[in-house]
């Protein structure tokens, strides 16, 4: 069975730029997640979704933070402008249901100049 | 924000000898989760113990949760190189959304061989 499926892995770009991450979650999860990591850290929750539906983005900065999950499947996370404090690791994760085990991909780290 | 934090924040020992990290959190929870993160991967789930559970196994792995404490500690028995990572604690607090984790700062393991 697949994993968890982020790209890109790295992303380097000049403040106030866009960018985009994009997550394909482990098949028939219905439940996907979008965490933060800075550096010696542990991850912080942006957003969940259950399906579509954002039901917790409490902590997502809505000012220049954008999601969605079109369908239910693919998810993508979008900054814009970028600022240099966004410079991090981007964690996707999938659950079947909110209440069962997280499975994490790779990360996007950005990096950001 | 983050709730549990691990203790020590850095662990160094040789193979073959068992590794101990601690973790402590603030307030009630429903469950409490151990995850390794190696190098530049994503997270990988270890074990979840539930607020009414005591000690849980899963092979070389040993939990345990004291929640009078606010405290559990995760085992490695018998260490191998290969479980040199960072290990972070993880905790669905009650009152809070299903499925929502806070996690700690983490654990850095290096094993000698």
């Amino acid at each position: 069975e697949a994993g968890v499926v982020q790209s890109p892995r790295y992303k380097i770009i000049e403040k106030k730029q866009p960018v985009a991450f994009w997550c394909n979650p482990i098949s028939g999860h219905n439940t996907l997640y979008w965490y933060l990591q800075n550096l010696g850290q542990g991850p912080e929750l942006l957003i969940r979704y259950e399906n579509e539906e954002a039901v917790d983005d409490s902590q997502l900065p809505k000012d220049r933070f954008s999601a969605e999950r079109l369908k239910g499947v693919d998810s993508t996370l979008k900054i814009q402008p970028a600022e240099l404090g966004d410079s991090a690791v981007y964690l996707c994760a999938s659950s079947l249901e909110a209440s069962d085990t997280q499975y994490f991909g790779p990360g996007t780290r950005l990096t950001v100049l | 924000s983050q709730q549990g934090e691990e203790d020590p924040q850095a662990l160094s020992i040789q193979e073959g000898e068992n590794a101990t990290m601690n973790c402590s959190y603030k307030t009630s929870i429903n469950n409490l989760q151990w995850y390794r993160q190696n190098s530049g991967r994503g997270l990988v789930h270890l074990i979840l113990i539930r607020s009414n559970e005591r000690e849980k196994h899963s092979g070389r792995l040993r939990v345990t949760l004291d929640t009078s404490k606010k405290s559990s500690s995760l085992l490695i028995t018998a260490s191998r190189a290969a479980d040199t990572a960072s290990y972070f604690c993880a905790t669905n607090d009650r009152g809070s959304t299903l499925g929502r984790l806070y996690f700690g700062r983490g654990t850095q393991l290096t094993v000698w061989p």
